[in-house]
């Protein structure tokens, strides 16, 4: 049964990069379709962040994608998430999710969400 | 456009049938897969593909599609099923999408 766990700073300062990992276990990162990150600002819905697929190619929500990336580890089978030059707005709680599916796709299962917080 | 619309809230009376739809036009080509969110939980698949479940989420639960519009059905409505729903597909350009969520609130 896969497993995934985000981990990384609750605080993060404005202007600094926000970092977070993603731990898989159960399963061979390498053998997944795909990753993802998704966020979700306090009271708010969801948000894709961005997804990197076992080809090594990455998808990035165009509002953030000058801001994002997303790599994996394979020797550590797990997958991170950096986004640059945070404001408050970026103040959320974080998912890491496992990806499947061609036609439409979808996220299961998904971590159980870090809450970051930007703030001096 | 690169959106995906859901009603803010739904109500359902206890044991009826309510139905939470999505509209967008990347849903004429790509299925919807839905999620139930509770509060302070991670979201939970409840529906992929054409009308998938996973295992563990009841038969109540059903998903289907007409042009622009998805839809998660659930017949029977019970108490636990009150939480927040999201619809998620994706665009031509590989990006994923959410709707912004439907609260459902079972009477």
């Amino acid at each position: 049964q896969v497993q995934l766990q985000e981990s990384g700073p609750g605080l993060v300062k404005p202007s600094e990069t926000l970092s977070l990992t993603c731990a898989v276990s159960g399963y061979s990162i390498s053998s997944g379709y795909y990753w993802g990150w998704i966020r979700q600002p306090p009271g708010k819905g969801l948000e894709w962040i961005g997804s990197i697929y076992h080809s090594g190619s990455t998808y990035y929500n165009p509002s953030l994608k000058s801001r994002v990336t997303i790599s994996v580890d394979t020797s550590k089978n797990q997958f991170s998430l950096k986004l640059s030059s945070v404001t408050a707005a970026d103040t959320a709680v974080y998912y890491c999710a496992d990806g499947s599916g061609s036609k439409g796709g979808w996220f299961d299962p998904w971590g159980q969400g870090t809450l970051v917080t930007v703030s001096s | 456009s690169s959106e995906l619309t859901q009603d803010p809230a739904v109500s359902v009376a206890l044991g009826q049938t309510v139905r939470i739809t999505c509209q967008g036009d990347s849903l004429r080509s790509y299925y919807a897969s839905w999620y139930q969110q509770k509060p302070g939980q991670a979201p939970v698949l409840v529906i992929y593909g054409k009308n998938n479940r996973p295992s563990g989420i009841p038969d109540r639960f059903s998903g289907s599609s007409s042009g622009n519009t998805a839809s998660l059905t659930i017949t029977g409505a019970q108490a636990e099923d009150e939480a927040d729903y999201y619809c998620n597909s994706r665009d031509s350009s590989g990006n994923h999408l959410f709707g912004g969520g439907t609260k459902l609130t079972v009477l």
